[in-house]
Parts: C-alpha cells; structure tokens; sequence
C-alpha cells in the first residue's frame, strides 16, 4: 500500500516555541492532505483539510493563526504550531490521499510535548 | 448528537471468542464506513470498508452495514491476544468523521 512519513515522530518543545511537523506521501502524489489531533484516551479529529496550491481549510474551533498548514508540493505538507502551549500537547497524524473516492493513508504520528 | 458513536469499553473476550463492536452515525447522507484498528502509541490502520448494505467478510472479519438504521458492526471471530487494541469506526460524506473508539481486550 501507500506510505505515508512523518517528520520527526516525537518532539519536545519548550512553552511559547514554534515547532513545525513534515508529512509526506513517498510513493504516490496527494492532492489532499489531512492533519488530525489526537488526546489521550480520544478519537482523531479533523485538524484542517489541504489541497495542493491552495490555502487549507479549517474545522470549526481550530485556530488557523495557531496551526499553519502548508501544502507546497504534492508531496508535502508543513504542519506549524505557533507559539505553542501545553495544552497543544497531543498527538498529531497526518493523512493523504490520491483524490476523492481514493483511500486515506495515514502516517505514524508526531507525538508533540510542550513543557 | 455525536456524529459517530461507540462503545468505549472497554471489551474484554476470552481468545477464540467473537468479538462483537458497533457503531452508529447520524448522517444519513454518509456513503462510505470503515473500521481501523489502532495500538496504542501507533496511528489507525484500516481493516475494512464496507459500501453497501449487508455483510462483508475479509478472513476473521466480518463488517455489516444497516443504513436504515445508521449502523455499522465488526465481528472479529477467533479473537486473538494481539486483537488487543482500540477499534475506530470512521464515516465518510465529505470528510471522514471518526467515532471515539471501542478499546478491546482479548484474554488468553
């Protein structure tokens, strides 16, 4: 099946830093991606939606000035939190997929502590 | 009203059993169902989707599909210890919604 990377797997951050997490599709070209957050003992919810070229879309509560997504390439996307805090403390996976009606593939997870 | 709901659990069956988890989602527009299965630290891995109305079976697998009644079940037959893990049923219309997880436990 397709594979999906994240970049790094887990990182620790000190309270008010930026830290910004690499998902990439190795072996096929994702027109949409997909950041979701996970808490512990919770289901994943839908972070922002991206599509290639164009501005990401958020879900409703989710700060777009907190959580920069970038989708440049159909490769790659950038998730950045922005001056992040211990309660963004999670578990953050991206997703990606072909095209619609296409499987999701999912990446390993960034496991992100802010201290 | 959740959009997708479950059973937390946790379940726990004795290895050899059949494990028995549901799901039930409030769109009735939704078009697509699956069931990932996910191991702690790990992120989900699909096990089956299933489309249409019915019954569908993949080895020890069996999805059913009710869209009258906006649920979904997976029976896991001959349970196995490494079985053990969170069961997340996802709906998909435009977006894939997730349930919150049936935490199953299979006993040797």
């Amino acid at each position: 099946g397709a594979v999906v990377s994240q970049h790094p797997s887990w990182v620790i951050c000190k309270s008010g830093t930026s830290v910004k997490i690499e998902c990439r599709s190795l072996d096929f070209q994702a027109t949409t991606m997909f950041w979701y957050r996970q808490f512990p003992k919770q289901s994943l919810m839908l972070m922002a939606t991206s599509n290639e070229g164009s501005k990401a879309t958020y879900e409703q509560g989710v700060e777009k000035d907190k959580f920069l997504i970038n989708h440049a390439s159909l490769t790659l996307s950038t998730l950045t939190v922005t001056s992040a805090h211990p309660e963004d403390s999670s578990f953050y996976i991206c997703s990606a997929r072909v095209q619609e009606d296409y499987e999701q593939y999912f990446g390993p997870g960034t496991r992100l502590t802010v201290t | 009203q959740k959009e997708v709901e479950q059973n937390s659990g946790p379940l726990s069956v004795p290895e050899g059993a059949i494990a028995s988890l549901n799901c039930t989602y409030s769109d009735r527009g939704s078009q697509s169902f699956f069931w990932y299965r996910q191991y702690s630290g790990k992120s989900p891995e699909l096990i089956m989707f299933i489309y249409s109305n019915g019954d569908k079976e993949d080895g020890r697998f069996t999805a059913q599909l009710n869209k009258a009644s906006q649920y979904v079940s997976l029976l896991i037959r001959d349970s196995q210890p490494s079985d053990s893990a969170t069961y997340l049923c996802a709906v998909k219309g435009g977006k894939l919604i997730f349930g919150q997880g049936t935490e199953l436990s299979v006993k040797p």
